[in-house]
């Protein structure tokens, strides 16, 4: 079955980066966006952008552009997304979740989430 | 970017109640309207896609409908698993934006 695991917990300074690994397993990686939605606490979600896990090719959005990278690697079949510039605001549960094979931008599998919280 | 707006905010109900949510875009999305249900400290769990269409394994209680700019979720008997927030989220155009999410408590 389709599992996305991701990496623990993160405490960051305000002003630091923060890279987030999500691992996945039970289908093919490089068939498959891999988007990154984010939830500040007691928050909605809030999409971020998403990566061509076959062609690495990327679009954020654009309230990120700038400081928010992805990147994958298809040997480990992991994604990446790495914050910069960190905020208090950035202070929320990230999660990685892939398209549905149907469906563009239809999330269908999830990580767990990845808390990052953010200090000054 | 499309605003997407749910209501209500929060409803209290009870088992095996029939209820509503609704999910309004601001601008007309045809039918690229996702419905995904949360539960506290776990991910969203994608229920509908394309307004309609029931995702594999989602209980047939579950229903939407919809098209343009105004969307429903229903939920034909309420069951105790029910008991959750509830978020529409389009996937028109980029960026893909979500509705504020519906709380639905136990009355």
């Amino acid at each position: 079955q389709v599992q996305l695991v991701q990496s623990g917990a993160e405490v960051k300074k305000s002003g630091a980066s923060v890279k987030v690994s999500c691992k996945a397993s039970g289908y093919g990686f490089n068939g498959y966006y891999m988007h990154w939605v984010r939830q500040a606490p007691g928050q909605g979600l809030e999409w971020m952008g998403r990566i061509n896990c076959n062609s690495g090719g990327t679009n954020y959005a654009q309230k990120f552009q700038g400081r928010f990278t992805l990147t994958r690697d298809t040997s480990i079949d992991t994604a990446y997304m790495e914050l910069s510039r960190l905020t208090s605001d950035d202070t929320a549960v990230y999660y990685c979740a892939r398209d549905h094979p149907s469906s563009v931008a239809t999330f269908d599998s999830w990580g767990q989430g990845t808390l990052v919280s953010v200090s000054s | 970017d499309i605003q997407m707006t749910q209501s209500p905010s929060s409803l209290s109900a009870s088992v095996g109640d029939r209820v509503t949510i609704t999910c309004r875009a601001s601008q007309s999305i045809s039918t690229s309207l996702n419905w995904y249900q949360q539960k506290p400290g776990k991910a969203p769990k994608l229920l509908i896609y394309a307004a309609s269409t029931l995702q594999s394994g989602v209980p047939s209680r579950f229903s939407g409908s919809g098209s343009g700019t105004d969307f429903t979720l229903t939920i034909g008997s309420l069951q105790p698993e029910d008991f959750a927030t509830y978020y529409c989220q389009q996937n028109f155009n980029t960026p893909r934006t979500f509705g504020q999410g519906t709380k639905v408590e136990i009355k």
